[in-house]
């Protein structure tokens, strides 16, 4: 069964400073890799998309990587402001899903950027 | 505008009664579904639905009922059956034209379900 992992559970980081988040899947064969972000008693807003037959998403200061052999992928987000600060969640669907196509969802990394 | 609109923002039930929660989207997608979100978690599907009249239970389905009546609309009941049923609900959709985009998922701001 598919199990997604993020780690730290929350990090705390100056303004200005690049970040990286981590992604971990236990399964190789999905379709992609989704991060979200999550504002407080809010839904999710996807961020970015990642093909599994791809290596890279960008948008904006937001690089999003995938390493699917590995079961890996980060989220970097460069010169961080207090504005990014929310939960940022990842979710792959597993090709085990079929037709279905339902994400599995890590437990998500609480971004708190300091003024 | 296009999106995800979910019904109420927050509702409280008093232990024994049904509650409906109320999800529409006008993104002319196919494929709907019904997640739930505790403290701390990450989310879980309760049901999904691929096609009008169609649905299939999640990961969590015990307790909860769904219909599927109209392509815009997937409401979700919280029955009695339900033990523990104060959580985040979210609601989702899928089916962009895009071959690339038809992965996506976007989800509807959520409803907060308190048991009194």
């Amino acid at each position: 069964k598919q199990e997604v992992t993020q780690i730290p559970a929350a990090l705390s980081v100056p303004e200005g400073e690049n970040l990286v988040l981590n992604c971990s899947f236990t399964d190789s064969a999905i379709y992609n890799l989704q991060w979200f972000r999550q504002d407080p008693g809010k839904g999710l807003t996807s961020l970015l998309l990642i093909q599994s037959s791809q290596r890279e998403q960008t948008s904006g200061r937001l690089n999003a990587s995938l390493d699917k052999s590995s079961g890996r992928s980060t989220l970097y987000i460069a010169a961080s402001q207090p504005g990014d600060s929310a939960t940022y969640l990842c979710a792959v669907t597993p090709i085990s899903s079929g037709s279905a196509r339902q994400l599995t969802f890590g437990s998500g990394t609480q971004l708190t950027v300091l003024p | 505008d296009g999106g995800i609109t979910q019904s109420p923002k927050y509702l409280f039930r008093k232990e024994g009664q049904n509650v409906t929660l109320s999800c529409e989207q006008n993104l002319n997608h196919d494929a709907m579904y019904w997640y739930r979100q505790d403290p701390g978690q990450g989310l879980r599907l309760i049901y999904y639905s691929q096609i009008v009249n169609d649905f299939q239970k999640g990961d969590i389905a015990e307790g909860y009922s769904v219909s599927r009546e109209k392509k815009e609309s997937f409401p979700l009941t919280v029955t009695s059956a339900q033990k523990n049923p104060t959580a985040f609900y979210l609601c989702a959709s899928r089916g962009g034209t895009s071959p690339l985009r038809s992965n996506e998922q976007f989800f509807g701001p959520g409803t907060r379900l308190t048991v009194l």
